[in-house]
């Protein structure tokens, strides 16, 4: 599996954006890029995802580098229940590394 | 989006017994998975479910400790066998449906299991 590399925590102050960078230089051209978080005490849920555009949601957006090696979440305004680890997965079922553990302040 | 629940949703169990978690989803799936959590790590892949068919498990994980069941779309078991405290962890549920548009994988609420 193509492996990704993501810093291990983050700070964010509340209602301003957060960028969340992830590296995947051995990423293959069917891979997709899938974004999940896990909230304290829930199960993971799912962000966002792409291939190669930039995608939008309600959640998120997707920034991926036109060579495809990174990818950078984008929360647009984080508040204090975005606090959560995020995980940046290029696999199919998903294979979870250690993710970037986001706080925010108020 | 799928709906999953998971039974028990905790369980303190002694070493050497064995404990069957049961995931049950609200619409039919195609790929359903087993994880597990332990305490401050990040989530690992058990095994994926197949319907009528022996578990696919992962590297390190074995069928005669983690037996699996998939009798339907709809419904798997993980059986965590003889027990130690090193079994202590949150086991989480989670499903596909590749018929959908999405890509997206859903999590059940996980139970969380201590051995003593």
């Amino acid at each position: 599996d193509a492996k990704t590399t993501q810093p291990n925590s983050m700070e964010s102050n509340e209602e301003e954006p957060v960028h969340l960078p992830c590296n995947h230089s051995t990423i293959s051209g069917t891979d997709y890029i899938h974004w999940y978080r896990q909230l304290p005490s829930q199960g993971p849920e799912y962000v966002i995802h792409g291939l190669t555009s930039n995608v939008n949601n309600r959640m998120a957006s997707l920034a991926i580098a036109e060579d495809r090696k990174s990818s950078t979440l984008i929360l647009h305004r984080a508040t204090l229940r975005d606090a959560a680890v995020y995980y940046c997965i290029l696999s199919s079922p998903l294979v979870f590394g250690k993710g970037t553990r986001l706080s925010v302040i108020a | 989006s799928a709906v999953i629940s998971q039974k028990p949703s905790r369980d303190i169990c002694q070493r050497g017994t064995s404990l069957t978690i049961q995931c049950q989803v609200d619409s039919q799936v195609t790929m359903m998975f087993w994880y597990r959590q332990q305490p401050g790590q990040s989530l690992t892949l058990i095994a994926t479910a197949n319907q009528g068919s022996e578990a696919t498990y992962e590297s390190g994980f074995v069928i005669d400790k983690f037996p699996i069941s998939r009798p339907n779309l709809t419904f798997s078991t993980l059986t965590v066998s003889n027990m130690s405290p090193e079994d202590s962890s949150i086991y989480l549920c989670s499903v596909e449906d590749l018929r959908g548009p999405s890509y997206e994988q859903y999590f059940g609420p996980g139970t969380r299991l201590t051995v003593t």
